[in-house]
C-alpha cells in the first residue's frame, strides 16, 4: 500500500509564473489536507478537501491559491501569479475519516520561486 | 496568534538519557493532541496521541503527558537513541476535521 504520494518533490518557478502540486492520497483515503511550512516555522494548516468538495479553507491566502480534489484523480494545490514569499514546503495529508491520528503525510514539495 | 507553542527551538541530550519536548496550547476547545517526528526533506512521521479525557499515554519508549489545567503536554523519550535526532512537533485539533494546528517545533540532537 503505497503512502501519500506529492510530486514534483522539488519545483521552481519564476515569478508571475503559475505552480500545480499534487497529492495522491494512500488507498482508500477520501479526507486530504494541505499544509505549507515556512522556513523556520512549523505547519500551517491551508485547506481540508474531501472528494469534489471543500470543506474547510480557512488557511488559503484569499488570492492566487486554489485547491481542488476531483472525483477521479489527485488533489491539486495551485498557485498563481506566484510572488517569493510563497516559497515554502508544502504538505498533503490524507485520512480515512476526519479523525487525526488516522492522518499520513506525503514528503512534500518544495516550491522556490525565483 | 499562535495557539500551539513550542517555546524551545532546540534539545541536546545524551544518548540513554530522558528527552522532554514541551508544548504549551491556549485554546481549550483542543480535545486531541498530537506529537510528529520530522527529518530534514521528508514528511512529518505520527509518534503518539493523547485524547484530552486522559493525562497520560505510553507506546515503547515515548510517552505523553497532558496537564489540562496547566494547558500543557510533554513528550518524554527514555531512553533516548541517536536515531531520536529529528524535528519534533506538537499538534492539536478539535476532533471535528482532523485539521492540525502545529507547533514551531523543537529540534531535538542525541549525542552518542
Amino acid at each position: 500500500n503505497a503512502g501519500v504520494m506529492q510530486n514534483p518533490r522539488h519545483l521552481v518557478r519564476r515569478r508571475g509564473q503559475e505552480a500545480r502540486l499534487r497529492c495522491s492520497p494512500m488507498k482508500g483515503h477520501s479526507h486530504v489536507y494541505w499544509y505549507r511550512q515556512l522556513p523556520e516555522e512549523g505547519l500551517k494548516f491551508m485547506v481540508y478537501l474531501q472528494k469534489e468538495n471543500i470543506i474547510d479553507e480557512s488557511g488559503m491566502p484569499k488570492e492566487r491559491f486554489s485547491a481542488e480534489f476531483p472525483k477521479e484523480g489527485p488533489s491539486i494545490l495551485r498557485i498563481q501569479q506566484v510572488v517569493r514569499g510563497d516559497s515554502a514546503a508544502y504538505f498533503c495529508a490524507s485520512s480515512p475519516s476526519a479523525h487525526s491520528d488516522e492522518a499520513f503525510f506525503g514528503q512534500g514539495t518544495r516550491l522556490t520561486v525565483v | 496568534d499562535q495557539q500551539v507553542k513550542q517555546n524551545s527551538p532546540s534539545l541536546s541530550v545524551q544518548e540513554g538519557r530522558i528527552s522532554i519536548l514541551n508544548c504549551d496550547y491556549t485554546n481549550s476547545m483542543f480535545d486531541y493532541f498530537l506529537w510528529y517526528k520530522k527529518y530534514p526533506a521528508e514528511g512529518p512521521t505520527f509518534l503518539i496521541s493523547i485524547s484530552s479525557i486522559k493525562d497520560k499515554n505510553e507506546d515503547g519508549r515515548f510517552t505523553v503527558f497532558l496537564n489540562k489545567s496547566a494547558k500543557h503536554l510533554s513528550l518524554h523519550i527514555v531512553p533516548s537513541q541517536p536515531g531520536d535526532s529529528a524535528v519534533y512537533f506538537c499538534a492539536a485539533s478539535d476532533g471535528n476535521t482532523g485539521k492540525l494546528i502545529f507547533g514551531q517545533g523543537t529540534t531535538l540532537q542525541v549525542k552518542p
